[in-house]
C-alpha cells in the first residue's frame, strides 16, 4: 500500500524559509514523478512543483507563483521528496500535500496523496 | 496556461438524485482529465482519470464523460457519503485544477 507522510511544516515569519519532507513507502519511489500541491485555507487546490522519476530524467517543473523561491528535490536512496521554500509570503500559507504521479515522467494524474502539512507564514 | 472552469461552485441535492458537475478547459487537452473528491480535513481522492476511466475501488455510480473541451462528472444516485468538494484537473500540460464544486446533501 502506498503511504506518503509529509513533515517540516509550521509557523514562519514573512521572508523566512522552511523545508518540507515527504517520506514515501509501498512503491518503487525512483520510478515515479512526484509533486507538491497546496491548498490555502478555505480555497481550492494549486499545483506547486513536480520532479520526474528516473525514467523522466528527473526533470523539474514549477508554478509561476513559486518559481525562483521554491526548490523541489528528491533522494531516491531515502525514498523522500523535499520542498525548500525561501522568501515566504503570507499568501504561501496553505496545507501542502505531496502527491504521487501515475507515471515516471511527463504529465500524469495523481493516484496517491499524503495527509498534508500546514505551513503558516505570519509575523 | 490552461485554465479549467468548473461549475457549479456549490450544489445541494437529495439522496438518490442524479448529480452532474461540469469542467471546461480553455484549450484542447485530449482526454487528460482527472476528477478528485475531497472531504473536509482530508486529502483529495482520485475518482476518475483519462476523462472516463474509473479508479479501482471507486463506486460505479461515479462516471466521467467528455465532449470536446467540456468534461462531466456524474453521480448516478447520490449517496450520503458523497458529500464533499469535487475538483477536476487537467494533466495535458503541467497541472491545473478547477475551482471546485461543493456538494451538500439536502
Amino acid at each position: 500500500e502506498v503511504h506518503l507522510l509529509e513533515s517540516g511544516g509550521g509557523l514562519v515569519q514573512p521572508g523566512g524559509s522552511l523545508r518540507l519532507s515527504c517520506a514515501a513507502s509501498g512503491f518503487t519511489f525512483s520510478n515515479y514523478a512526484m509533486s507538491w500541491v497546496r491548498q490555502a485555507p478555505g480555497k481550492g487546490l494549486e499545483w506547486v512543483s513536480a520532479v520526474n522519476g528516473d525514467s523522466g530524467g528527473g526533470s523539474i517543473y514549477y508554478a509561476d507563483s513559486v518559481k525562483g523561491r521554491f526548490t523541489i528535490s528528491r533522494d531516491n536512496s531515502k525514498n523522500t521528496l523535499f520542498l525548500q521554500m525561501n522568501s515566504l509570503r503570507a499568501e504561501d500559507t496553505a496545507i501542502f500535500y505531496c502527491a504521487k504521479s501515475m507515471t515516471g515522467g511527463g504529465a500524469g494524474y495523481f493516484d496517491s496523496w499524503g495527509q498534508g502539512i500546514l505551513v503558516t507564514v505570519s509575523s | 496556461d490552461i485554465q479549467m472552469t468548473q461549475s457549479p461552485s456549490t450544489l445541494s441535492a437529495s439522496v438518490g438524485d442524479r448529480v452532474t458537475i461540469t469542467c471546461r478547459a480553455s484549450q484542447r487537452i485530449s482526454s487528460w482529465l482527472a476528477w478528485y473528491q475531497q472531504k473536509p480535513g482530508k486529502a483529495p481522492k482520485l475518482l476518475i482519470y483519462k476523462a472516463s476511466s474509473l479508479e479501482s475501488g471507486v463506486p460505479s455510480r461515479f462516471s466521467g464523460s467528455q465532449s470536446g473541451t467540456e468534461f462531466t462528472l456524474t453521480i448516478s444516485s447520490l449517496q450520503p457519503d458523497d458529500f464533499g468538494t469535487y475538483y477536476c484537473q487537467q494533466y495535458n500540460s503541467y497541472w491545473t485544477f478547477g475551482q471546485g464544486t461543493k456538494v451538500e446533501i439536502k
